[in-house]
């Protein structure tokens, strides 16, 4: 089946770094890709959407100076959290849509200390 | 108001019941539905996913959609203690088809 391969699974970062998320469909082609973020015991919220090739559309409230998206290819996208901070800490997870519908990575735990 | 409303439980059900867990939503226009189910630290997992109005069954799992009312259910059978998790309904719109996802069921089925 199809799988989104997510980079790292954790991460604990100074405050003031900078963090970069990957995520890699494995054997198919992601046309758009999804950026949730989820807190502890809420549901997931849509951070911003990318297509291959084209600026991301984020979500209202979401800085996309600080949440750097690029979608470089059709099996790549990257989310960089750019001057961490510890309200920046969180559940990210991508999703991947193609012609296999949608398709999650495993996570990746942010921690900002 | 909210675009999926979904009971946020916490919902406790004995080993061997049924779990009924439902959401309501306020497009018209959506056509399908999802139910996901998420354990503690780990990403969403799919269930199942309906667009037809009435039953969709899988195993111990059944989909229930009512387009005139607009709910959709998920019926668990013969419930097991690894059922234990958030589960979650999600119905794709906007221009990118995004999910939108509900606020999540607890359930927690006791031994």
């Amino acid at each position: 089946g199809a799988v989104v391969s997510q980079h790292p699974s954790r991460v604990i970062c100074k405050s003031g770094t900078s963090v970069k998320i990957e995520c890699r469909s494995l054997d198919f082609q992601a046309t758009t890709m999804f950026w949730y973020r989820q807190f502890p015991k809420k549901s997931l919220m849509l951070m911003a959407t990318s297509n291959e090739g084209s600026k991301a559309t984020y979500e209202q409230g979401v800085e996309k100076d600080k949440f750097l998206i690029n979608h470089a290819s059709l099996t790549l996208s990257t989310l960089t959290v750019t001057s961490a901070h510890p309200e920046d800490s969180s559940f990210y997870i991508c999703s991947a849509s193609g012609t296999v519908g949608y398709t999650f990575g495993s996570g990746t735990r942010l921690t900002v200390v | 108001q909210k675009e999926v409303e979904q009971n946020s439980g916490p919902l406790s059900v004995p080993e061997g019941a049924i779990a009924s867990l439902n959401c309501t939503y306020s497009d018209r226009g959506s056509q399908s539905f999802f139910w996901y189910r998420q354990y503690s630290g780990k990403s969403p997992e799919l269930i199942m996913f309906i667009y037809s109005n009435g039953d969709k069954e899988d195993g111990r799992f059944t989909a229930q959609l009512n387009k005139a009312s607009q709910y959709v259910s998920l019926l668990i059978r013969d419930s097991q203690p690894s059922d234990s998790a958030t589960y979650l309904c999600a119905f794709p719109g906007g221009s990118a088809r995004q999910l939108t996802f509900g606020s999540g069921t607890q359930l927690t089925v006791l031994p």
